[in-house]
């Protein structure tokens, strides 16, 4: 069955990093997506990924390897307003064109 | 900016009842979707549409039924509420291509079926 996975927590330090993980097992791949979500709000676009490596985009950057099905969100110099849930979606290319989420690593940043 | 509106915010309605969640964005995408949100299970897809009058079913239909009116608006229907239908609903949009793997969000709205 198709399916994206990441660990449902992770505790880091203010200024230091947080890589947060996800893998996927999809029919299928047409890009993989970050979305940031507070507490309380709607989950906010943050980076699309769909060749294989490294995207530096400032304050975080995204990885894929698309044979492993592996994906990381890398935070860096982490600000406490940076604790947050962080969503990974797939886009598998057959069974619709809709994203497949998983179920979200809640960052806790602490000072 | 990107604007997705649900309404309303919040609603309790009872066992049995009929709800009728509303979504209207004004971006001008074609791509309108229902999730719902529940601790342990992240986000799943109900329904989405690519345009008025079309509708494809998502991961968990059950119990639930869409329609897209024009290309502004997209509803969610609950003929029959059940107590397993609570959850936190989200309505999004997005544009084609790769365009399409950027969902824009509206605020949510909480359900609670007693």
């Amino acid at each position: 069955g198709q399916g994206v996975e990441q660990p449902a927590k992770l505790m880091s330090v203010e200024g230091t990093f947080a890589r947060v993980n996800c893998t996927y097992s999809t029919s299928g791949f047409n890009g993989l997506s970050w979305y940031q979500q507070r507490e309380g709000q709607a989950p906010v676009f943050l980076s699309y990924v769909v060749l294989d490596g490294l995207k530096d985009s400032g304050h975080f950057s995204t990885f894929l390897s698309r044979s492993n099905g592996y994906s990381y969100l890398l935070l860096t110099e982490l600000q406490i307003k940076d604790s947050a849930s962080y969503l990974c979606a797939v886009r598998a290319y057959q069974g619709g064109r809709a994203l497949i989420f998983g179920t979200g690593t809640t960052v806790s940043v602490s000072p | 900016e990107a604007a997705v509106t649900q309404s309303p915010r919040n609603k309790v309605t009872v066992t049995g009842g009929n709800v009728t969640l509303s979504c209207r964005q004004t971006n001008s995408h074609n791509y309108m979707y229902w999730y719902r949100q529940d601790t342990g299970h992240g986000l799943r897809l109900i329904h989405y549409s690519y345009g008025a009058g079309n509708l494809q079913i998502g991961d968990v239909p059950d119990g639930y039924k869409a329609t897209r009116t024009t290309q502004e608006d997209f509803f969610l229907l609950l003929e029959l509420a059940s107590p397993s239908q609570t959850s936190l609903y989200f309505c999004a949009s997005s544009d084609v291509g790769t365009s399409q793997n950027t969902l824009y969000f509206g605020a949510g709205t909480r359900l609670s079926v007693l």
